[in-house]
């Protein structure tokens, strides 16, 4: 019973290509984020979602477009894909309802993007 | 001055030992702190959250905050090579709401 799956799990693809990475969890969370890890390892938050609703946008570029059509699932598409780009980008779920609620979150395994 | 701070090692203690972990982090608000540990090529998960001041222990594990220092560590007493991963400190800041600010880890080694 996987918690929070990604697909794929690795994307290799050409600069200037557009890919999206699909996310769902099964754990009845209400909220949902991606993340980006570079290759020193630095976790930085892209984007929230509570109940569908975009609550965080870290100042991504618009070429990064998330979409959740409904609570268990969000996903995220790239246009015009960069070098800089490539990276893991990792999904993660929580309970959180409010923004007072700080819960755990849960990760997805990742999806290992390399743009050539 | 980056929000979450941590010394990214690498942290090399034998087997048995105690492995300290530090993290600093700038938002004297922030209510929320955990400690995720990262294996390599797998995704972080969560070892412990702390939300008062002083000491919270879980097994070998203790995490210590410290708002006034704006100070979070943790402790791994009785280290094993298992132990053996990356460490990320994650702060929820006091006007985050659904965001998490997580430190850069530190990469621990445990020798056998």
């Amino acid at each position: 019973d996987t918690a929070v799956s990604q697909t794929p799990k690795y994307l290799v693809t050409q600069m200037g290509n557009d890919k999206s990475i699909k996310c769902e969890q099964n754990l009845g969370h209400d909220t949902m984020y991606w993340y980006k890890q570079d290759s020193k390892k630095f976790l930085k938050i892209m984007f929230s979602y509570n109940n569908k609703e975009l609550i965080i946008n870290e100042t991504v570029p618009n070429r990064f477009s998330p979409k959740s059509p409904d609570k268990a699932h969000l996903n995220l598409h790239i246009n015009s894909l960069e070098l800089g780009d490539s990276a893991v980008y990792f999904c993660a779920s929580s309970k959180a309802v409010s923004d007072t609620v700080h819960d755990e979150q849960f990760f997805g395994p990742g999806t290992r993007l390399t743009v050539l | 001055q980056k929000e979450v701070e941590q010394n990214s090692g690498p942290l090399s203690v034998p087997e048995g030992a105690i492995a300290s972990l530090n993290c600093t982090y700038s938002d004297r608000g922030s209510q929320s702190f955990f400690w995720y540990r990262q294996y390599s090529g797998k995704s972080p998960e969560l070892i412990m959250f702390i939300y008062s001041n002083g000491d919270k222990e879980d097994g070998r594990f203790t995490a210590q905050l410290n708002k006034a220092s704006q100070y979070v560590s943790l402790l791994i007493r009785d280290s094993q090579p298992s132990d053996s991963a990356t460490y990320l400190c994650a702060v929820i800041p006091f006007t985050g709401g659904f965001k998490t600010i997580f430190g850069a880890g530190t990469r621990l080694f445990v020798k056998a």
